[in-house]
Formats: structure tokens, sequence, C-alpha cells
């Protein structure tokens, strides 16, 4: 859905340089989710958010850092890109009223 | 540290009925919900069982026994667009809304 999306949906980059992905929803929801999926590990997930300037870490935090300034934007930094950092990334959002989370397109990321 | 076991892969023909089993060893438990994501997209929500029993929604059904930290995903009438990845995730708390899932069990449909 329309509701969240993702930028950029694919981005090569090297290995040391800093990336920022980008995630926006328009359903003022609250919570938001960063997680990163490779084969074989399911989603897992790398910080969240419950609120504006509200975060926490989740189970695969260390490399990665994020800020929420809006409630419609939830960025995920990764100071300095490794190979092991290569995956798809999705981020998603949810509401405390609702046991749904509803997922972003994801994003392709290849460090080099 | 949480577990959720489910299994690797299921193939299975059109109009078959498939189980896909999730067992979990979490701190806490609150519910257990079940994702469907096909090749390249998003995963989609399909279920939550907060209660032990059985939820129908359609083809898919969902069953939970607590007691035995398992659950289950059910497609009936299978067609080839259930051909995805589905996966199980605990909520562990009921003021901690983030989900731990287990590593996906592709189902593979054939005519």
């Amino acid at each position: 859905d329309a509701g969240i999306t993702q930028s950029p949906r694919h981005k090569v980059t090297e290995t040391g340089t800093p990336v920022t992905l980008r995630c926006h929803q328009t359903e003022n929801h609250r919570y938001m989710y960063w997680y990163r999926q490779d084969p074989g590990h399911g989603l897992r997930l790398i910080h969240y958010s419950y609120g504006v300037k509200d975060t926490d870490k989740g189970e695969v935090s260390d490399g990665y850092s994020v800020s929420r300034s809006k409630t419609e934007d939830f960025l995920l930094t990764l100071e300095s890109a490794t190979s092991s950092q290569t995956s798809v990334y999705f981020c998603a959002m949810g509401t405390p009223l609702s046991y749904e989370q509803y997922f972003g397109p994801g994003t392709r990321l290849t460090v080099t | 540290g949480q577990s959720l076991e489910q299994p690797s892969e299921v193939t299975a023909v059109e109009g078959a009925i498939v189980q896909i089993n999730c067992t979990y060893q979490t701190s806490g438990f609150y519910g257990l919900s079940w994702y469907q994501q096909h090749d390249g997209g998003a995963p989609t929500f399909l279920s939550y069982n907060a209660l032990d029993g059985l939820e129908e929604t359609g083809r898919f059904s969902s069953f939970l026994s607590r007691s035995d930290s398992y659950g289950y995903l059910l497609l009936q009438e299978l067609q080839m667009k259930d051909s995805a990845s589905y996966f199980c995730a605990v909520r562990e708390e009921a003021n901690d809304y983030k989900l731990s899932f287990g590593a996906g069990t592709t189902v593979t449909v054939r005519a």
C-alpha cells in the first residue's frame, strides 16, 4: 500500500561509506520498525521507534543507528557500511491498537 | 533469547492442504502472527492468535496451543498464487509491540 514507502529501493555502495535509508509513512502510526532480511534468517529487528525521538535497539543493532524527528519519517543509517550489511531492508509501521504490522516495499542494499 | 522453529520448505499440488507448524521458545508470550511474502515482495499480515484455538479466514486458518508453545497455519484448497514464504512471529508482551520472526517456510504449489 502507498501508506508506507522506502527510498531508495536499490542501492550499491562501497565498504566504509555511510548510507542512509528512509522510511516514510502517511498513516500517522506511532510505532515504526527497521528489519533486515537474509536467506535462512527471516526478518530480524534492527531498531524500532515508539514515537518521535523515542527509539530502541533490536536484536541486530550493531553498526546501525536510527533517527525519528517526525512521526512520518524513520531513518536508518549505516555509519560505515560493511559487506555483512548487504541485505534487504524492510521498514514497517504499527499501532498499539493493532497486532498487525504493515511493511514497506523494501530496499535492496549491496555493499561491495 | 527467543527461538521460533518452522519447516524450511513444503511442496504440494493444487487443491491440496498444507499445514505449516511453528514451535516457539520465548521469554514471554502474548500472541502469534502469520505473514505471507511473495518472492520479491513485502511481508503481509495473514492472521493472529492470542488465545488457544482455531481462527479461520477464508482458505487460511491458524491454530494456537499456548500450553504446547505451538501453532500452525493451515492452507486449504491450495492455489498457484499461494506459492510464497510464510513466517510465524511472536509478540512477547502486551506492552511491547515488537515481533520476533521465524526463519520462514517456502511453500511451492505444483500443478
